[in-house]
């Protein structure tokens, strides 16, 4: 049973490009969460998806961010216009149920905009 | 708003030497508690978790981790590191939904 899998592993954009991080989730998770871990801080939650829908996406910025989890294919974190501020690691996990104590990580996606 | 705080932001040891790494968490009730270790370029490896019941907790790689309620805290410990220990280590709490709060991690650095 494949981990959840994210790519790239990392991504260089210039500014005002756009950015798309992917994550599939472990087989039989259908619940996925992204995280943002900027540099010297811990991870802090972005959004939380089933498929097809967005649950909880309180912590994603109001602007450029998106994210989607459709019926076929991996989560989707799209990041339009980048700045060096969105410059950060972006991990996404995967759960076989909506509370957060069975949580598996990715091993991320470093972002890196110049 | 519940917080996670390691007051530690890096420590060195001694290889066979013991560690204990500090978490405290601002929060009226009891809430799901864990530690996770992020080896360079890596992603969040699952150390251990408190949900309940016995408070010293005993987790991957010869870690374990005592909840004391009084103090708030969820310390994690290990008797003797190894060099493979050199790492990250965040502390998190879940509290009534699935969202994690981390706490801004603690470096460990392991000298021969």
């Amino acid at each position: 049973n494949a981990g959840v899998m994210q790519n790239p592993r990392h991504l260089v954009r210039r500014r005002g490009q756009e950015a798309r991080l992917r994550c599939s989730p472990m087989k039989g998770h259908s619940h996925v969460y992204w995280y943002r871990q900027l540099p010297e801080e811990g991870l802090k939650f972005m959004v939380y998806l089933q498929k097809e829908n967005i649950i909880d996406e309180s912590g994603m910025p109001k602007e450029r961010f998106s994210a989607e989890f459709p019926k076929e294919g991996p989560s989707i974190l799209r990041i339009q216009q980048v700045v060096r501020g969105d410059s950060a690691a972006y991990f996404c996990a995967s759960s076989p149920t909506a509370t957060g104590e069975k949580l598996f990580f990715g091993s991320g996606t470093q972002l890196s905009v110049l | 708003a519940q917080s996670v705080t390691q007051p530690d932001i890096h420590i060195t040891v001694s290889e066979g030497a013991s560690l204990e790494l500090r978490c405290n968490y601002s929060y009226g009730a009891t809430p799901y508690l864990f530690w996770y270790v992020q080896s360079p370029g890596q992603g969040l490896q699952l150390l251990l978790k408190y949900f309940s019941g016995d408070t010293l907790v005993q987790g991957i790689k010869g870690f374990e981790a005592e909840f004391k309620r009084s103090q708030s805290s969820f310390n994690l410990r290990k008797p003797s590191v190894h060099w493979s220990d050199a790492a990250e280590y965040f502390c998190a709490v879940v509290l009534n939904d699935y969202k994690l709060s981390f706490g801004a991690g603690t470096t460990v650095t392991v000298r021969a």
